[in-house]
């Protein structure tokens, strides 16, 4: 199975903050990469598809990008809304493998 | 629309079976692979397996096989995952999930609203 490293696991950043997370698969896996935003008992929410292409109907200040092994999710301006736990998904190969997920808290 | 509609939640105790479900509206049920995953308390998204519902081919990922059983009746839309004896460290949610694409590089959406599981003696 592929491996998907997450980084950082957990993070404390303020409101109008730029935050990056990291994906990092184990071997290549194209742009098959998926982002989802989680937010405490509700079911997961895609923001990205094919590495970098923004879900309908989810903010700009969301971003991904990356290819074959390294990639990240960018919120340009953090808003109280976005405090949630996000997780990297790759689909290049079966079994689909989440990264182990960024909690993103209120500084 | 696209819907998947799981069963509610269940409390149940050690050794005890168990058939969850989750029934699909809105799309050819027979043509698109559906998914489990499970959420572990406080934990992360884990991949268990999938289905196709047309001819039923079902494939699990390694951490699942042998540890539960998925199927689906095509004749009312509906897929399963069941476990034959619980344990207590089955206690997690459990999601259903459209697999848009095919078996390698399909990815999950829509996801169904998830069904709770609490193992508890």
């Amino acid at each position: 199975d592929i491996q998907m490293t997450q980084s950082p696991s957990a993070m404390s950043a303020s409101v109008g903050d730029r935050v990056t997370i990291t994906c990092r698969a184990s071997q290549g896996i194209s742009n098959y990469l998926a982002w989802f935003q989680q937010k405490p008992g509700k079911v997961p929410k895609r923001l990205i598809y094919a590495s970098s292409s923004l879900q309908s109907g989810v903010p700009s200040r969301f971003s991904g990008s990356g290819s074959g092994t390294e990639f990240t999710l960018t919120i340009s301006s953090l808003q109280p809304e976005d405090f949630a736990t996000y997780y990297c998904l790759q689909h290049n190969s079966y079994p689909p493998t989440f990264g182990q997920g960024t909690k993103v808290e209120i500084k | 629309e696209v819907q998947l509609v799981q069963s509610g939640a269940e409390v149940k105790k050690p050794g005890e079976s168990l058939k969850i479900s989750c029934k699909g509206s809105g799309y050819s049920f027979t043509s698109y692979w559906i998914g489990w995953v499970r959420q572990m308390p406080g934990k992360g998204l884990e991949w268990m397996g999938i289905i196709y519902p047309g001819d039923s081919d079902t494939r699990y990922s390694p951490s699942f096989q042998g540890q539960v059983t998925i199927s689906a009746d095509k004749s009312i839309s509906t897929a399963y995952l069941q476990w034959s004896s619980l344990k207590a460290s089955d206690t997690a949610m459990y999601y259903c999930v459209m697999v848009r694409g095919d078996i390698l590089t399909g990815y999950p959406d829509p996801w169904g609203q998830g069904t709770l599981v609490t193992v508890s003696s």
